[in-house]
């Protein structure tokens, strides 16, 4: 079975430091996979997604980037934080035309 | 370009009565409708999809939607409503014939009261 791994958890950085976050997905091989944002506990905003290592697309100008070192691994990078990035990040992939959810890793920038 | 739309920021029910949580779509081409829920600080998790075949769809925890193309819908249902079932509630649609990215709605929040 298909399994998604998503960390750390929870992260509190300050403004200025850089940014890691990690996805890695187990049971499945070349998924498109997808980071997402969700601030305020409600709506998704797509950040970037992959459909192959190291194809990204990136789907709104932002303080972020994402790589796909390997076909079943998914970072989340910022070289400088802003306050403007705290929220839920999400990792997701697609399996039989449905995509599936990590846990989520909460940012907060302080 | 692909929309969806969730016309209700709050949806109450009592315990018990049937519920109905609501999404009207649009794209261009045809459609992949999904429902999904989110716990509190939880990852969203996959209820249902429609993708082609039957309109009426079942899914996970009793929920089941329905697929109405001339009204472009996507309704979530369920008969009886269960205080365990209170979460947020996203619709999601993915045009088959424009790539790879599925669009969420706003999200729902469905309160079932005991």
């Amino acid at each position: 079975s298909q399994t998604i791994h998503q960390w750390p958890a929870t992260l509190v950085q300050p403004v200025g430091s850089p940014l890691s976050l990690e996805c890695t997905v187990e049971g499945t091989s070349n998924p498109n996979l997808y980071w997402y944002r969700q601030a305020a506990g409600r709506g998704l905003q797509l950040l970037f997604y992959s459909v192959g290592i190291g194809q990204i697309s990136s789907e709104v100008p932002q303080n972020l980037s994402a790589s796909r070192p390997q076909d079943r691994q998914f970072i989340l990078s910022s070289k400088k934080l802003l306050l403007s990035d705290s929220g839920f990040y999400l990792c997701a992939y697609m399996g039989g035309n449905t995509i599936y959810f990590g846990e989520g890793s909460w940012l907060t920038v302080v | 370009a692909q929309s969806v739309a969730q016309p209700e920021d709050q949806v109450n029910v009592a315990e018990g009565n049937p519920l109905t949580v609501k999404c009207t779509y649009s794209v261009s081409g045809n459609p992949y409708l999904f429902w999904y829920v989110q716990y509190p600080n939880r990852g969203l998790q996959f209820l249902l999809k429609y993708i082609t075949g039957d309109n009426l769809v079942k899914g996970s925890y009793g929920f089941e939607a329905e697929f109405n193309k001339s009204q472009t819908s996507f309704h979530l249902k369920k008969p009886s409503a269960l205080v365990s079932d209170s979460a947020l509630y996203f619709c999601a649609v993915r045009d088959y014939n424009y790539g790879q990215n599925f669009v969420f709605g706003p999200g729902t929040r469905l309160s079932v009261l005991p």
